[in-house]
């Protein structure tokens, strides 16, 4: 079984600031991780991907991820925030070869980014 | 290219109830996925479709069922419907079941389901 865990459920910031999401992950099996947003009565957009090879993975929108595989972590990061990033951010895993994992994604709770003037 | 459309955009129904969702992927794909998004949660993964079977299934009851025809598009259905089915229904798309996640899954706007 696999699960997330996005640590922040609300992150308020102001403009052109730096912002980080957390998310923990468990799985026992290999993974592949992603990051989504979701603006207001819209479906999920993929912001970036993990899949294999360099832990850091840059996304549309300026957003960049690293993946820790000790820490069992994928934070979001983004060194300066724009008022359009206000939206709902998902993490989401994925089991990455094979096995009843594979093919289906398991989403975190969310994190509610609000960026203030 | 219209992408993932999904309808209707926002339905009603009471308790005990039928409903009928459907989804059209985006030009290409042939592998559909279906979440439930309750209010305030993340998406949960209900069931995955390729070549008109259902490959991979997730924690929901057989109340919850669904179709792949053969140009792709998908329904949705649940029976006997109670008032925690109340959610966003959210239909995914990607090109190929085996490379599924390699490949970005492309989601639609959902239909908004109310139960009373």
């Amino acid at each position: 079984a696999q699960s997330v865990t996005q640590l922040d459920s609300q992150v308020p910031v102001f403009e052109e600031a730096p912002v980080e999401l957390r998310c923990n992950y468990s799985s026992s099996v290999s993974v592949y991780l992603f990051w989504y947003v979701q603006y207001p009565n819209q479906g999920l957009q993929l912001l970036l991907k993990y899949l294999s090879g360099s832990t850091l993975v840059k996304g549309i929108n300026g957003f960049e991820a690293e993946f820790n595989k000790s820490q069992t972590s994928f934070h979001l990061r983004k060194p300066s925030v724009h008022i359009s990033d206000t939206a709902e951010y998902f993490c989401a895993v994925s089991g990455s070869a094979g096995g009843t994992s594979y093919g289906k994604l398991t989403f975190g709770q969310g994190t509610i980014l609000t960026v203030h003037p | 290219d219209a992408g993932v459309t999904q309808s209707p955009t926002h339905l009603i129904k009471t308790r005990g109830q039928q409903v009928t969702l459907r989804c059209s992927p985006k030009s290409g794909h042939d592998t559909v996925s279906w979440y439930q998004q309750a209010l305030g949660q993340g998406p949960q993964f209900i069931f995955q479709y390729y070549e008109e079977e259902e490959r991979q299934r997730g924690n929901f009851p057989d109340r919850f069922s669904g179709h792949q025809f053969p140009n792709y598009s998908s329904e949705l259905n649940v029976n006997a419907l109670l008032l925690g089915d109340s959610a966003l229904y959210l239909c995914a798309s990607s090109p190929g079941q085996g490379k599924t996640l390699q490949e970005t899954q492309y989601f639609g706007p959902g239909t908004r389901l109310l139960v009373l």
